[in-house]
Order: structure tokens, then C-alpha cells, then sequence
């Protein structure tokens, strides 16, 4: 019983490289997010999917792309890593964007020297 | 924005001791709220959902509860043992599941 899965789990990048963050989900969840924790800060929402098909801003999406692959994958790309985006990205999961409890995954720790 | 705040930031009790943690919303217009557990190092676990509807849920020995017109929530747990000293944060949305989180607050429970 996977639930979410992230990959990969470690990253460190040199700034301006590009890399993508994988997530998928085994729930038959409609909605999908990624979020990122930095510390003495709250997880900050980066994007989101309410719905196959559909991606929306959240708080903090400079910097960032998302491409909904399907129901199950949800993929988070650095187009060219700034030292600012070392964080941890964590991928979550609900049942709708209206229902349902979030299921977060165990997180993807990235450093950009 | 909405901007959430967690007290106290850090909490140490002995094991059995009932105990309370304070979140707090500056819109208070809080739609679903959730409850979380994170472990070091690791993701977050759901504790409890209350959605839009709800004002209290429980599960165990925990009970949350919200007060929609001051935009606070609290998280009870009773009689705590050590395996619940983790960070728990609390997180609220003003429409769908559109989060904002606290900070958290550490729990350390002493044999």
C-alpha cells in the first residue's frame, strides 16, 4: 500500500541545471499538489492539479512547472535551479479539491550549490 | 494572506499528561482544516479532518476542534504517551484543499 511516492528522495544540483520531481499516487485521488518546507517556515504551496487535466498557481510558483501525466503522476520541474529552491518538496494527494484529507508523501530533499 | 500561527513552538510534558496545542488563522474563514504529525525527517501524517461542514472530529485520544468565528483550532490529546513527541501542524483553507500551515509545534512526551 505505496500511497504517495516521490522520487527522487536526494537531489543536489548546481545552480542553473534543470531537474524534475516525480509523484504518483496509488489512491485513485483526483486532486494532486506539491508544496515546499523550508525551516521556520509553514509548507508553502507551490502548485496544484484540483482535476486531471487542470493545474492551478498556489503561493509560490516562480520558478517552478507542473505537468498532470495522468491521474496518477503529478511531475514538479526546476527549469534552471536557484540556490533559493534548496527545500523540501513534499507531493500530497486528496480524494477532490473539495473532500477529502491530504496524503503527503516522505518528501524530496534538494540542495542547489 | 492568510497567515497561521502555532502555540506554543515547542512543548515538553511527562507521559500521561493530557495536553492542548493552539493554532490560530488571521482570515477566519477557514473552509477544511487539518491536523498533521510529522516525524523527523519524514512526511506529514494526517491526524484529523474537520471539513466545512464539521466543527469537531476525534479519533483515540486525540479531538480537534474548530471555532470558526475566531479562527482558532485546537488539538487535544490525553494521556500522552512518548511515542507521540513529533511535530504536529496544523493547516487551513479558505476554499478546497488550498492549505496554509503553521510552523508547528515540537511535542516531546518524557517517560
Amino acid at each position: 500500500n505505496a500511497g504517495v511516492t516521490q522520487t527522487p528522495k536526494f537531489q543536489v544540483l548546481k545552480t542553473g541545471q534543470s531537474m524534475t520531481l516525480q509523484c504518483a499516487q496509488d489512491m485513485n485521488h483526483n486532486s494532486m499538489y506539491w508544496y515546499r518546507q523550508d525551516p521556520g517556515m509553514g509548507l508553502r504551496l507551490i502548485y496544484y492539479s484540483a482535476s486531471e487535466g487542470t493545474t492551478d498557481k498556489g503561493e509560490v510558483p516562480n520558478g517552478y512547472n507542473v505537468s498532470r501525466l495522468n491521474k496518477r503522476e503529478f511531475s514538479l520541474r526546476l527549469e534552471s535551479a536557484a540556490p533559493s529552491q534548496t527545500s523540501v518538496y513534499f507531493c500530497a494527494s486528496s480524494e477532490g479539491f473539495y473532500t477529502g484529507e491530504l496524503f503527503f508523501g516522505e518528501g524530496s530533499r534538494l540542495t542547489v550549490l | 494572506k492568510q497567515e497561521v500561527t502555532q502555540i506554543p513552538a515547542a512543548l515538553s510534558v511527562p507521559e500521561g499528561e493530557n495536553l492542548v496545542l493552539n493554532c490560530s488563522f488571521t482570515d477566519s474563514a477557514i473552509y477544511n482544516l487539518q491536523w498533521f504529525r510529522q516525524d523527523p525527517g519524514k512526511g506529514l501524517t494526517s491526524l484529523l479532518l474537520i471539513q466545512s461542514s464539521q466543527r469537531e472530529q476525534t479519533s483515540g485520544r486525540l479531538n480537534a476542534s474548530l471555532d470558526k468565528s475566531s479562527g482558532r483550532s485546537t488539538l487535544y490529546i490525553a494521556a500522552s504517551q512518548p511515542g507521540d513527541s513529533a511535530t504536529y501542524l496544523c493547516a487551513g483553507s479558505n476554499t478546497g484543499n488550498q492549505f496554509y500551515f503553521g510552523t508547528g509545534t515540537s511535542l516531546t512526551v518524557i517517560p
